[in-house]
């Protein structure tokens, strides 16, 4: 089973600062199937990029995915308000497929 | 536009079996795989299993394997998820998601049932 490993825990940061979230995998994925999930607390889960780096329908240009292999990105440039959440990564290179705990990211 | 419509929250005592339903639109319920994830209070998401109603075709994760059972009802576009001889670390908010057509990723969410185990 891949482990996904994500850091920070808790990000802490201003608005129209800009956030850089790690996920770390156990073992390569390959084809970079790995996925980006944004949760706002009580609801479900969003997707925001698949493919490591392809944004889904109707999220904004602010939301970036990169990276290979065991090491893989999301970035929000310029946070805004509404960006304060719980973000998920998830591989589905090899089943089973996997999630990473979560970076919660809130406003100083 | 609601593709996956959930049941509402549940109280169960340890011991006890509880059935989450799914409603489906009709293009999700006839072309895609619907899949059960969980989340434990505090805790990341976890994969439970999935069916693709239109073939029948079910699997399951290894830990959930002889606890849970995911059906689907084509008279109802509606999927299920049963979990039997709950216990306290069942306790978390269930939620189906659709299998996006492309990869093994999610693009699409019910709005998550609270299943509570407490005696």
């Amino acid at each position: 089973e891949i482990v996904l490993t994500q850091s920070p825990g808790i990000l802490s940061l201003s608005p129209g600062e800009r956030a850089t979230l790690s996920c770390r995998a156990s073992q390569s994925v390959s084809s970079d199937y790995l996925a980006w999930y944004q949760q706002i607390p009580g609801q479900a889960p969003r997707l925001l990029i698949h493919g490591a780096s392809s944004r889904a329908t109707g999220i904004p240009e602010r939301f970036s995915g990169s990276g290979s292999g065991t090491d893989f990105t999301l970035t929000i440039s310029g946070l805004e308000p509404e960006d304060s959440a719980l973000y998920h990564c998830q591989q589905y290179a090899r089943s089973p497929w996997t999630f990473g705990q979560g970076t919660k990211v809130e406003f100083k | 536009q609601v593709h996956l419509l959930q049941s509402g929250a549940e109280v169960k005592k340890p011991g006890s079996s509880v059935k989450v339903s799914c409603k489906a639109s009709g293009d999700t319920f006839n072309t895609y795989t619907i899949a059960w994830v969980r989340q434990a209070p505090g805790e990341g998401l976890e994969l439970m299993g999935r069916i693709t109603p239109i073939l029948g075709v079910v699997k399951y994760e290894q830990k959930f394997e002889g606890r849970v059972t995911i059906t689907a009802d084509k008279s109802t576009s509606s999927v299920y998820m049963e979990l039997n001889s709950l216990n306290s670390e069942d306790t978390a908010v269930y939620f189906c998601a659709r299998k996006a057509r492309l990869g093994y990723y999610f693009d699409d969410w019910g709005q998550g049932t609270l299943v509570a185990v407490s005696s």
